[in-house]
């Protein structure tokens, strides 16, 4: 079964600064796709950036971006000239191409706090 | 607007009275999910629904009941609900289970006392 972890349950950046928040996941597919959730307090669940695992190239959406090694099974999200805006509950999370269930499996989450 | 909605955004009852959460897309989409999210947990998947009339279990549907009667309503119905169910839940739709994003309802917030 696949599992998706995020080992920082907390992580704080200074306005303006970069931040890397770390994903890693358990998988025997090869085919897959790999996702960014951010939840601000209104709880809503906000898609940031996406990457499909046959494409080498890292996603990148303005100010984020990805580093995607799917050999070492990692997949990080960096935030770029932090704002105050970025901080929520951040989610990694994995779906199959070609499984069952087209089910989101999530990592636990990451709380980001952003300082002025 | 393309969206999913959910009713109620919260909810508080008591162990043992029926609810019903429902979930509307109006996308069209075949595949509907629904998810609930713990501290320290993420957000886990309860059922999911391919298409009308073709429901399954995801990981924790142990007191949960779906149904998928017309393609744009996914209700979750909780018929004894229980302390432990108290949690944040969200309906999710895409156009089919293989493709690359989920569009997520705002959630519902129940409290079971």
């Amino acid at each position: 079964a696949q599992t998706v972890t995020q080992s920082q349950p907390e992580m704080s950046v200074q306005e303006a600064e970069t931040v890397t928040l770390s994903c890693t996941y358990d998988t025997s597919e090869s085919d897959y796709y790999l996702f960014w959730y951010k939840q601000p307090p209104s709880r809503q669940m906000i898609l940031v950036i996406r990457q499909e695992a046959y494409k080498q190239q890292n996603a990148t959406e303005n100010r984020f971006s990805v580093n995607f090694q799917k050999a070492a099974k990692s997949f990080s999200l960096k935030i770029s000239d932090s704002q105050l805006g970025d901080a929520a509950m951040y989610f990694c999370a994995y779906r199959s191409r070609s499984g069952n269930t087209g089910k989101l499996i999530f990592g636990q989450g990451t709380t980001l706090q952003v300082k002025p | 607007e393309a969206q999913v909605t959910q009713n109620p955004r919260y909810l508080i009852t008591v162990t043992g009275k029926k609810l019903t959460v429902t979930c509307s897309q109006n996308m069209n989409h075949e595949y509907m999910s629904w998810y609930r999210q713990d501290p320290g947990l993420g957000l886990r998947q309860i059922y999911y629904s391919m298409n009308v009339e073709v429901t399954d279990k995801g990981d924790v549907p142990e007191g949960y009941k779906v149904s998928r009667k017309e393609k744009r309503n996914f209700p979750l119905i909780l018929e004894s609900p229980s302390p432990n169910q108290t949690s944040l839940y969200f309906c999710a739709s895409s156009p089919t289970r293989f493709t690359n994003e989920q569009f997520f309802g705002p959630g519902t917030r129940l409290t079971v006392l």
